[in-house]
């Protein structure tokens, strides 16, 4: 079955240094992979996706995400945060057979000044 | 250009009544799909349209959900005798088409409070 584990409820870091929200992903067959980003009382907003190519996916407001088969991750990057980069972050899989998406239950980054 | 909107924003409602919630795609998007976001948790994935057509309704809670999908646009998703567990904001979103791993554009959502 697919599926989308984001396992930290929320990552705390200061503005100024790096960030890194982790994904990790099961899927059978290769997988379609996403970050969207829920900024407070704002609908989901598309960042990066990773379909084929390079592992190293570039996106929106600076954001990039690691593609690791091996590891079946897709942890999502940042080299300086903002504080308005404050937000809850979802990744998600694509089941590529049957259009489904399947989403991770989210983390919260809290970007401190 | 309009994004993808929803209506109503927010819905209360007894538990026993039925619901319709509505969602605009953006113009041109063959694709739409509908999520559910409770309390603290991920999106649950509900169902999606290719067209009119839905190919897989097994994410649908239960025989009380039901979507439908006209002229290739607008959807509703109808939940019938709401139940307190109901109570979520229901996303819906859009793409180009579903066969092509693109990006969902998300609508704002309803809150949907099931008293």
């Amino acid at each position: 079955a697919q599926s989308v584990a984001q396992p930290e409820d929320q990552v705390n870091v200061a503005e100024g240094n790096p960030l890194t929200v982790k994904c990790t992903y099961s899927v059978s067959g290769n997988p379609y992979l996403f970050w969207y980003v829920q900024y407070p009382n704002r609908g989901l907003q598309f960042l990066l996706k990773y379909i084929t190519g390079d592992n190293l996916v570039k996106g929106s407001y600076g954001f990039e995400a690691e593609f690791n088969k091996s590891q079946t991750s897709f942890h999502l990057k940042k080299p300086s945060a903002l504080v308005s980069d404050s937000a809850l972050y979802f990744c998600a899989v694509r089941d590529v057979d049957f259009n489904k998406f399947y989403f991770g239950s989210g983390t919260k980054l809290n970007v401190k000044p | 250009g309009a994004g993808v909107s929803q209506s109503p924003s927010n819905k209360v409602t007894e538990k026993g009544k039925d619901v319709e919630l509505r969602c605009d795609p953006i113009s041109g998007h063959t694709a739409l799909y509908w999520y559910r976001q409770s309390l603290g948790q991920g999106l649950e994935f509900l169902i999606y349209f290719q067209g009119n057509s839905a190919p897989d309704k097994s994410g649908l809670p239960s025989d009380r959900f039901s979507a439908e999908r006209t002229g290739g646009s607008v959807s509703t998703l109808t939940i019938q005798r709401t139940q307190q567990e109901d109570s979520a904001v229901y996303l819906c979103a859009s793409s180009l088409e579903a066969s092509n791993p693109r990006e969902q554009y998300f609508g704002p959502g309803t809150r949907l409070t099931v008293t």
